[in-house]
């Protein structure tokens, strides 16, 4: 089947622009995660949403980031402003449900770079 | 001092030897997860287990609650299993508390 999906693989955006990351989740699963990795790093939690509420939006690094989650499908991350710190891959991950004893499906990841 | 620590944090190796990687973590937990992310690659999960053994080709995962550890051990390890490997427990809500992380190179 199906795993999750995120566009594009890669992004190259001036300093300053915005940027929307998408990703479309496993179907059926309610919960969704996005993760940021930036070079040689581990994973840093960003938001989870169940269904379409996000009640956990604490790991969002500034208020340049926002992100939403449409009919408990697709969802888009958005990074206004952005700058050089930015750059990492964002990552994608959807499980069953919000709990910690369910196995979490990555997506491929977007690279994104800021210049 | 970090909820899950991994060890080592670095493990090189000849193609053959058995491998382990260790997970301790301090919280209490629903289950513990070992994920593997190949370079420039996504990240798979590779087991999921809440108590004793599982075992998945050359993958053998074990984990003891008691004492709040886990390792994650490779039978005839081979280049291909080059990898980062990535311990994350699932605490009492819905995140993952995520491990550093051990990077494994198999040389031929």
């Amino acid at each position: 089947g199906a795993g999750v999906s995120q566009s594009p693989s890669n992004k190259v955006t001036e300093k300053g622009k915005d940027v929307e990351l998408r990703c479309d989740p496993i179907s059926g699963h309610t919960a969704l995660y996005w993760y940021r990795q930036s070079l040689g790093q581990g994973l840093e939690f960003l938001i989870y949403f169940q269904g379409n509420s996000a009640p956990d939006k604490s790991g969002l690094p500034s208020d340049r980031f926002s992100a939403e989650r449409t009919g408990g499908s697709v969802s888009t991350l958005t990074i206004q402003r952005t700058q050089q710190e930015d750059s990492a891959v964002y990552l994608c991950a959807s499980s069953l449900a919000g709990q910690g004893a369910y196995e979490q499906y990555f997506g491929p990841g977007t690279r994104l770079t800021v210049t | 001092k970090n909820e899950v620590e991994q060890s080592p944090q670095n493990l090189t190796a000849q193609e053959g030897e058995f491998i382990t990687i260790n997970c301790s973590y301090s919280v209490g937990i629903s289950a513990l997860h070992w994920l593997q992310q190949h370079p420039g690659g996504g990240i798979v999960s590779l087991f999921m287990l809440s108590s004793g053994k599982k075992k998945h080709g050359r993958l053998i995962a074990t984990i003891n609650i008691q004492e709040k550890h886990s390792s994650l051990h490779i039978t005839a390890s081979h280049p291909r299993d080059s990898a980062v490997y990535i311990c994350a427990v699932g605490a009492s809500n819905y995140q993952l508390i995520w491990g550093a992380g051990t990077k494994l190179i198999i040389k031929p």
